[in-house]
């Protein structure tokens, strides 16, 4: 069965850069049509998308934070890798991975709490 | 701001059936971009409830379906029942500068 599991540090100081994994199972980044997501979700807030990255390679980023984002994929190692770059405490919020065949995530990992403070 | 526009809240009795809006535009919904909800119980991940806009995926009770009409889409739930007392989101794909996809500001149900 199709299982995602985020991991990263718990807390990153303001000006960081925040470095996720996703590790995968289940299916495979090289066919055709697969994805994987990242979306964030402030406490108490609502679901924001954030990237996605394809089996061709091909990478979407929110405009909003595009500039501040990278997504990679290491398909030998069945694992996406989404950077954020100059953390804010306003980036302080549960991040998830999840896995896509179309127009949205169909399986999602069990997020990861990323508290930004000094 | 929510690309897409749902209720902050809704409520219900056990057994009413409750509907949830998610309100679009020209450039996601409206453009023919189909909707997804998912269900976020207190302290979980997001569940796909629904794709393609009135889809299923396997174990999800027939008590939950899915529309869409023009810039819109709706949660219905019939036969309301304690634990569906959750967050609902709905999801779909812009081809606006608001990125690829979008989500609307969530729905909190609440069984009475």
């Amino acid at each position: 069965q199709i299982t995602l599991k985020e991991s990263g540090p718990t807390l990153v100081e303001p000006t960081q850069t925040l470095t996720l994994t996703c590790t995968f199972s289940g299916f495979s980044l090289k066919t055709i049509g697969v994805g994987v997501g990242w979306i964030r979700q402030p406490p108490g807030k609502a679901l924001e998308w954030l990237a996605l990255i394809y089996w061709n390679d091909d990478k979407a980023y929110s405009p909003s934070l595009k500039s501040r984002l990278t997504i990679t994929k290491d398909t030998s190692r069945n694992q996406v890798v989404l950077r954020m770059t100059n953390m804010d405490p306003v980036d302080t919020a549960t991040y998830y991975c999840a896995h896509s065949v179309g127009s949205g995530g169909d399986y999602w990992g069990q997020g990861t709490l990323v508290t930004v403070s000094s | 701001q929510s690309v897409l526009t749902q209720p902050p809240s809704v409520s219900g009795a056990p057994g009413q059936r409750v509907t949830i809006s998610c309100t679009g535009s020209s450039s996601n919904i409206g453009a023919g971009y189909d909707v997804q909800w998912y269900q976020q119980l207190p302290g979980t991940a997001p569940k796909l409830l629904i794709f393609l806009n009135s889809n299923r995926p396997s174990g999800v009770p027939d008590r939950f379906s899915g529309s869409k009409s023009g810039t819109s889409a709706s949660l219905t739930i019939t036969g309301l029942q304690a634990e569906d007392e959750a967050d609902y989101y709905c999801q779909s794909y812009d081809s606006s500068l608001s990125g690829v996809w979008v989500f609307g500001g969530g729905t909190k149900l609440t069984v009475l």
